[in-house]
């Protein structure tokens, strides 16, 4: 069974100061890779996926993320946080042919001025 | 492209109660997921539907059951509620396409159990 950790439960972060958010994930195979941010009292939004090639890969809103397999990890990552950035975030990883996601425990992140 | 959507946004039930949320997905897709989200115990699975059937189903108490209809809408029930029921239950929905569930988050139901 696939599972995600996500080591930071909080951070903080100065607006304009660079960003990164860790993920581990523990799957046999290829594993489906995807971070979410949640505001408060909304759902979730993809930030971006990962399947599979190029291990470097770009969201929305600024976001990049790196898949290393051999670290097991998928972090996130934004060189220049803006005040809008506060949120929640989660890192998920699906399996292939599975139909569900499994979630890390998520990362708030707060910015100040 | 209109979103997912859920309604109720916000409901609040009585223990012994029970409570029936709706999820309509984002048009064309034909699956629809269920989580339910909790400060203890994060975002967790509940099940999945693809063409009305049942595919995948987490571990929770036959009190959730769910079920999707020919347009793709779904519905989740929760009998005899208890307090721990009280979260967030999200619906997501995709395609899918092919072997992957890139998933579509609806704003949630806030479900409040007294």
């Amino acid at each position: 069974a696939q599972s995600v950790t996500q080591p930071d439960i909080h951070i903080t972060v100065s607006e304009g100061a660079s960003l990164e958010l860790r993920c581990n994930y523990s799957y046999g195979a290829t594993p489906y890779l995807f971070w979410y941010v949640q505001s408060p009292g909304q759902g979730l939004q993809l930030l971006l996926k990962y399947f599979s090639g190029d291990t470097l890969v770009q969201g929305i809103k600024g976001f990049e993320a790196e898949f290393k397999r051999s670290q097991s990890s998928f972090n996130l990552r934004k060189p220049s946080v803006h005040w809008s950035d506060a949120a929640e975030y989660f890192c998920a990883v699906g399996a292939r042919n599975d139909y569900k996601l499994s979630f890390g425990a998520g990362t708030t992140v707060t910015v100040r001025a | 492209k209109a979103g997912v959507t859920q309604t109720p946004r916000y409901l609040i039930k009585t223990r012994g109660q029970q409570v029936t949320l709706s999820c309509s997905p984002i048009s064309g897709h034909r699956s629809v997921s269920w989580y339910q989200q909790t400060p203890g115990q994060g975002l967790q699975f509940l099940f999945e539907y693809f063409s009305e059937t049942q595919r995948n189903k987490g571990n929770f108490p036959g009190r959730f059951s769910g079920r999707q209809f020919s347009n793709s809408r779904s519905e989740m029930n929760v009998s005899t509620l208890e307090l721990g029921d009280s979260a967030l239950y999200l619906c997501a929905s995709s395609i899918p396409a092919g072997t992957y569930n890139e998933q579509f988050f609806g704003p949630g139901t806030r479900l409040t159990v007294l």
